[in-house]
């Protein structure tokens, strides 16, 4: 079955390191992946989509990697601020139908001062 | 900037009760999905819903959840005899008509207690 793996253990970080989360998954072969930000009680907010055909996206102090062959994705935070501190999730998509998004179990990122 | 919105923020319900969630997606956005999260757990998809026909459901989503676009601005869900175990966060999310884009823009979620 599909299987979508990220850190199970929380990342913690100084401020102003770069902070890289994983997302590795297996018997799946996504069109796309995406990366999302959740805060406690509250949900997903998107950043970044990645598809199948590229290597690697960047937006501002965010990049996301995306080795299709090692079915794995790498998200990178630079410069990290005590505001990035969230849970971060990755979810897979393909697609046709209704293009539903197959999500991870979730990073929890905590960026101290 | 555009958002999905969610109402109630909060629902109690008894078990075996009904409850409608409801949910305004993004205007001018075709595509339009049910997403739940158990406390603790990972997000999973219960349904997609575009042109007014459901196009995807999980196995969650047996014969006592239903969904409806009532008019040409509400989504909703309904449980018809809640269970103790559909207690979770309930996120709508709605992702423009073009193909070329699949980002998914999530509400803020609906928290369900079943007592």
């Amino acid at each position: 079955s599909q299987k979508i793996e990220q850190n199970s253990e929380a990342l913690n970080i100084q401020e102003g390191k770069t902070a890289t989360l994983t997302c590795n998954y297996t018997n799946y072969s996504p069109a796309y992946l995406q990366w999302y930000r959740q805060d406690p009680g509250r949900g997903p907010v998107f950043l970044l989509l990645i598809r199948e055909n590229e290597k690697e996206k960047r937006k501002e102090r965010l990049k996301v990697t995306f080795d299709t062959t090692l079915k794995q994705s790498l998200f990178h935070i630079t410069a990290s601020q005590p505001a990035d501190s969230a849970t971060y999730l990755c979810a897979l998509g393909r697609t046709g139908g209704g293009n539903k998004l197959t999500f991870g179990t979730g990073t929890q990122l905590k960026v101290e001062l | 900037e555009p958002e999905v919105t969610q109402t109630p923020s909060h629902q109690v319900t008894q078990m075996g009760q009904e409850v409608i969630l409801r949910c305004v997606p993004i205007s001018n956005h075709l595509y339009f999905y049910w997403y739940r999260q158990i406390l603790g757990q990972k997000v999973e998809f219960l349904v997609s819903f575009y042109n007014n026909e459901i196009s995807e459901k999980s196995e969650i989503f047996d014969d006592q959840f239903s969904v409806e676009r009532p008019d040409g601005s509400n989504f909703t869900l309904k449980i018809r005899s809640t269970k103790l175990e559909d207690s979770a966060m309930y996120f709508c999310a709605s992702r423009p008509g073009s193909v070329a884009y699949n980002e998914q823009f999530f509400g803020p979620g609906t928290r369900l207690t079943v007592l």
